[in-house]
This record gives C-alpha cells, structure tokens and sequence, in this order.
C-alpha cells in the first residue's frame, strides 16, 4: 500500500526566512510525484509534477525537488500570501488515483 | 472560466437524508475523479471515472455511495441515508490521459463541496 508522510505539520516562519518541507513516501512503482497549495475553504491548486529522481522544478519562490525516497518542497524567502497547506501526493504504476500526505501547514508572518 | 466546478458549495442536511452533489470537469478531460477531504487530512481517493465507464472505487466507497457520470461529461455522485460521519469536504478533479502506456495525468481539483450532517 502507497503512504506518503509529510512534516512538519505546521511551520511558522518570518516573512523573508528560507526553508523546506518534506514529503516521504513509499510507492510501488512511481508514476509521478505531485505538490498542491490549497488554501482554506478551496480545493488543492495543482503547483508541480515530478517523475524520476534527480527532477527539479521551479516556480516564482517554490522549488521541489525528488530523490528515490522524499521529495521537497523549498521556499525561498517567503511572503505572507505563501501562506496555505501544502500537499504531497503519488501515484503508483498500477492504479491512477492519487494518495496524498497529510500536508504541513505553512504560516508566514509579515 | 475553464476550471472544475461543483455544485453546491455548501450543504447541510439531517442525518438519514439523502444528498446528491455535481461536478463539471475541464471540457476536453477523459478522467474524472472523487475525493473526500476532512479537517486537517489531506483528500482520499473515492472513485474515479474515463469518459462514461467506472473504472475503480475505492473501499471507502459504501453501498450508500454512488458516483455516475452518464454521458462522459459531468458527474454526480449521490450518498443515501447520510450519517454524521459522512460530513466532509468532496472534491472532484479531472485530467487529459495522454502518454500511451506510460501515461501522465495531472489531476486538477475543483472548489468542493462542503457536507454537513446534522
């Protein structure tokens, strides 16, 4: 059975300060690594997609990168409308459903 | 606007009751998917669809669940004799199936509906 894990569950940084939240997981056979933003009361916003270890993808101050085991997800000196639940989800080889992490929750203080 | 939409929003019924909620998917997207969301966890897959056929459910899926998508095009998914338990966020999302036999599917989400049972 796929599981993905994602910490912390909640992160408070001050606007400007730099860091990561991880996403591990296990799947069999990986057909795609996927991170959503998704603010409160809203469906999750599709942000990237990751297929092989090694990939890196880039967009404004996010950045996600993939290993064999965990993926994360960077953010270069954030700003307050950073603020949301993040989302990890995979997808395995055999099915097309996607099974998703718990999420951290990311508070960014002006 | 081309994203998923949903409909309604918001409902709130008593328990026993049955709901009915809709989904419009991206016009040119084969897959159709349902999810269901509560506070503080991320979705879980529910069932999902190709085109008109219902391809695979999940076994969270009870026999008071049923998910339709009678021409291909939109999806209703409808819970009889609600429970409290039932309340939740549903979500539906859809995606473009292409890539042959390695294929690649971004699923993109619509608003959701929000369920509450009394």
């Amino acid at each position: 059975e796929d599981q993905v894990t994602q910490s912390p569950e909640a992160l408070r940084l001050q606007e400007g300060e730099s860091s990561s939240l991880n996403c591990s997981y296990t799947v069999s056979g990986l057909r795609g690594l996927f991170w959503y933003r998704q603010d409160p009361g809203k469906g999750p916003e599709f942000l990237f997609t990751l297929y092989s270890a090694g990939e890196e993808k880039e967009k404004e101050r996010l950045k996600a990168t993939l290993t064999k085991k965990e993926s994360f997800l960077h953010i270069t000196a954030p700003k307050p409308e950073d603020s949301a639940t993040y989302l990890c989800a995979v997808r395995n080889n055999a099915g097309n459903m996607l099974t998703f992490g718990g999420g951290t929750r990311l508070m960014v203080k002006p | 606007d081309t994203g998923v939409s949903q409909n309604p929003r918001h409902k709130i019924t008593k328990r026993g009751q049955n709901v009915t909620f809709r989904c419009d998917p991206i016009s040119e997207h084969n897959r159709l998917y349902w999810y269901r969301q509560t506070l503080g966890q991320g979705p879980e897959f529910l069932t999902y669809f190709q085109n008109e056929a219902q391809l695979e459910k999940s076994r969270l899926l009870s026999d008071r669940f049923s998910a339709e998508r009678p021409k291909g095009s939109f999806s209703t998914l409808e819970i009889q004799r609600t429970e409290q338990g039932d309340s939740a966020m549903y979500l539906c999302a859809s995606s473009f199936l292409w890539g042959g036999e390695f294929s690649y599917n971004e699923q993109f989400f619509g608003p959701g509906t929000r369920l509450t049972v009394l």
